[in-house]
């Protein structure tokens, strides 16, 4: 069965500064994707950011990357030049390929807390 | 930019009672997923649905629950007789092609009663 796992419950950074959010995963399939997700306040769940297993390159998007480190099974989340709207709830999440494309299994959550 | 769309954005039913949560996907995506969170509580998979048939669901999604494609445009998960316990946020989410990113809807929160 596969498993995600974010131990931070809650993160503080400082406005302009990076964060490094945690997200570590078990799957004994070779084929699976991690995402991250945003949710805000507000509720909506919003894409950030998607990585393969088989890309060899950490994906970037913007003022988020991941570090993607296969070995270890983990895939965590950096933001750089922390914004007072990035203060939210952060979701990884993993997908399993072939026949279980779509369905993803998130983690409990991290709380982001962007100070001015 | 195309978003997924639900409606309504919070319902309050009477236990016991059918409820309907409605979603319209981005045009062009083929995959669609409900998805619910229990208040303070993981996001967790409810069902997959692709050529108007169900592709996965979770032990979560059982008889009372049920999905439909009634038309091109929307995509419907329906709840037969509602319990206090699926009070939550249902998210509907599609994605264009497997193994890309699900784009997820802004949520409809359900609050049995």
């Amino acid at each position: 069965a596969q498993k995600i796992t974010q131990t931070q419950p809650g993160m503080f950074v400082q406005e302009k500064e990076a964060v490094t959010l945690d997200c570590t995963y078990d799957t004994s399939d070779q084929s699976y994707g991690l995402f991250w997700y945003k949710q805000p306040s507000s509720g909506e769940m919003i894409f950030l950011i998607y990585q393969g297993s088989y890309d060899e390159q950490n994906a970037t998007e913007g003022r988020y990357s991941l570090n993607f480190q296969k070995a270890r099974k983990s895939a965590n989340l950096v933001i750089s030049a922390s914004q007072l709207g990035d203060s939210a709830m952060y979701f990884c999440a993993l997908e399993i390929g072939g026949t279980s494309y779509g369905k993803l299994t998130f983690g409990q959550g991290t709380i982001l807390t962007v100070h001015p | 930019e195309p978003e997924v769309t639900q409606t309504p954005s919070h319902q309050v039913t009477q236990m016991g009672q059918e409820v309907i949560l409605r979603c319209v996907p981005i045009s062009n995506h083929l995959y669609f997923y409900w998805y619910r969170q229990i208040l303070g509580q993981k996001v967790e998979f409810l069902v997959s649905f692709y050529n108007n048939e169900i592709s996965e669901k979770s032990e979560i999604f059982d008889d009372q629950f049920s999905v439909e494609r009634p038309d091109g445009s929307n995509f419907t998960l329906k709840i037969r007789s509602t319990k206090l316990e699926d009070s939550a946020m249902y998210f509907c989410a599609s994605s264009e092609l497997e193994g890309t990113e699900a784009f997820f809807g802004q949520g409809t929160r359900l609050t049995v009663v």
